[in-house]
């Protein structure tokens, strides 16, 4: 079956580092996205990863270990706009089947 | 350029009637998505659709109904609507089905079944 899982809620101070994690067991992985989302609002794309690996982008980046099923995306230099949920969804059996995580509610406080 | 919208963005509907969620896109993507969100079980897929007249099931179809006779169109329909449908719907698309083609989400439905 299909399973996602990331921490619930976090918080961090603005500057700070903070790691959100994320395990899956999917029976057809062709990649990993991880979206934010702020209260209200639409989800937006941050990144993307199908190799093993790191990919940065600016003061975000994101990590897949496919073997492990495990990804973390790192966020760098919080500042408070960084406070919202953030998604980790992995293509299941092709590239239109999104599994969506419950999402992980990042509070930034000063 | 107004991308992805949705219609209408807030709706209150009894039990048992029927209810039409609109999605319109301008950029001419071919794959369209409706997904919905609840608290504690994230977003899941609906219905997709891959062109005009091609539509698939997502994770969980039961109760909706979908169409897509225009590319830029993919509107959503509960037939008879229950409560356990009450939830925010997305609208999504993409360009192409490549694997690194994010998704485009619209700005959702908060739809209240009383």
């Amino acid at each position: 079956g299909q399973n996602i899982d990331q921490p619930t809620e976090m918080t961090a101070t603005e500057g700070a580092i903070v790691q959100i994690n994320c395990t899956y067991q999917t029976s057809g992985f062709n990649g990993l996205f991880w979206y934010q989302q702020h209260a209200g609002e639409a989800p937006t794309f941050l990144s993307y990863n199908v190799l093993d690996g790191l990919e940065e982008k600016g003061r975000f980046s994101s990590f897949l270990s496919r073997s492990k099923g495990y990804s973390y995306l790192l966020l760098k230099e919080l500042q408070m706009k960084d406070s919202a949920s953030y998604l980790c969804a992995v293509t299941d059996g092709g590239y239109n089947k999104l599994i969506f995580g419950a999402g992980t509610r990042l509070a930034v406080h000063p | 350029d107004a991308g992805i919208t949705q219609s209408p963005r807030y709706k209150i509907t009894e039990t048992g009637r029927q209810v039409t969620l609109m999605c319109h896109q301008t950029w001419s993507h071919s794959y369209m998505f409706w997904y919905r969100q609840d608290l504690g079980h994230g977003l899941r897929l609906i219905y997709y659709s891959a062109a005009a007249d091609i539509t698939d099931k997502g994770e969980v179809p039961d109760g909706y109904v979908v169409s897509r006779s225009k590319t830029e169109n993919f509107p959503l329909t509960l037939e008879s609507a229950t409560r356990s449908q009450t939830s925010v719907y997305f609208c999504a698309s993409r360009p192409t089905s490549g694997s690194a083609d994010e998704q485009y989400f619209g700005p959702g439905t908060r739809l209240t079944v009383t």
